[in-house]
């Protein structure tokens, strides 16, 4: 079965500083690995995928993640936070069916002026 | 135009009630979804369609049935409401492919009281 786990529920930095958010995954076969933010009282928006192109993806607001098929991470970074950046952010891994994805536990960013 | 819309957006009822959330995409897709998001944000898939059919159905008590007219509807009817069933429900659509992303509407916050 695949699944993905979230190191760290809660991540606070200043503005400014780099941003990194921890995701590391399980699966037997190469995945396709997805990272979504929430704003509050919204729905899940795709930040960026993997779908193995390219180990390092740049997704929309400054984000990219790294694929390390090594570590089996995808962690997500931004060098530079924003006051904008506070939400909540979850990795996701899709099972090759294509009909099935798997959330982790999500990491609430906090961004301190 | 939005792509993924459900309403209502807020849904306060007592407990015993039975009450229906919409959902509609006009992108074109071919799945559909139902996650619950509970108070600590964790998401889990409830059910997915493809193409009018069920091909996900999670351990849902069956007070919960999904109905798909066409592709681009799925409403969700709960029966006989309990407080445990207050949570965030997100709608979302995909193409159904394992490297196609999902599509989430903003959410419907179900309060039972």
């Amino acid at each position: 079965a695949q699944s993905v786990t979230q190191l760290g529920s809660h991540v606070s930095v200043s503005e400014g500083a780099l941003v990194l958010l921890r995701c590391n995954y399980s699966s037997s076969v190469p995945p396709y690995l997805f990272w979504y933010v929430q704003y509050p009282n919204q729905g899940l928006q795709l930040l960026l995928k993997y779908t193995s192109a390219a180990t390092l993806v740049k997704g929309i607001n400054g984000f990219e993640a790294e694929f390390k098929k090594s570590e089996t991470s995808f962690h997500l970074t931004k060098p530079s936070a924003h006051m904008s950046d506070a939400a909540e952010y979850f990795c996701a891994v899709s099972a090759l069916t294509g009909n099935q994805f798997y959330f982790g536990t999500g990491t609430s960013l906090t961004v301190i002026p | 135009d939005t792509a993924v819309s459900q309403t209502p957006k807020y849904l306060v009822t007592q407990m015993g009630n039975d009450k229906s959330i919409k959902c509609e995409q006009n992108l074109g897709h071919d799945t559909m979804y139902w996650y619950k998001q509970d108070s600590k944000k964790f998401l889990k898939i409830m059910f997915s369609y493809n193409n009018k059919e069920l091909i996900i159905n999670e351990t849902v008590p069956n007070r919960f049935s999904p109905k798909s007219p066409d592709k681009a509807h799925l409403n969700l009817h709960i029966n006989s409401l309990e407080l445990g069933d207050s949570a965030v429900y997100f709608c979302a659509s995909s193409q159904g492919n394992y490297n196609s992303p999902l599509h989430f509407g903003n959410g419907t916050r179900l309060t039972v009281t």
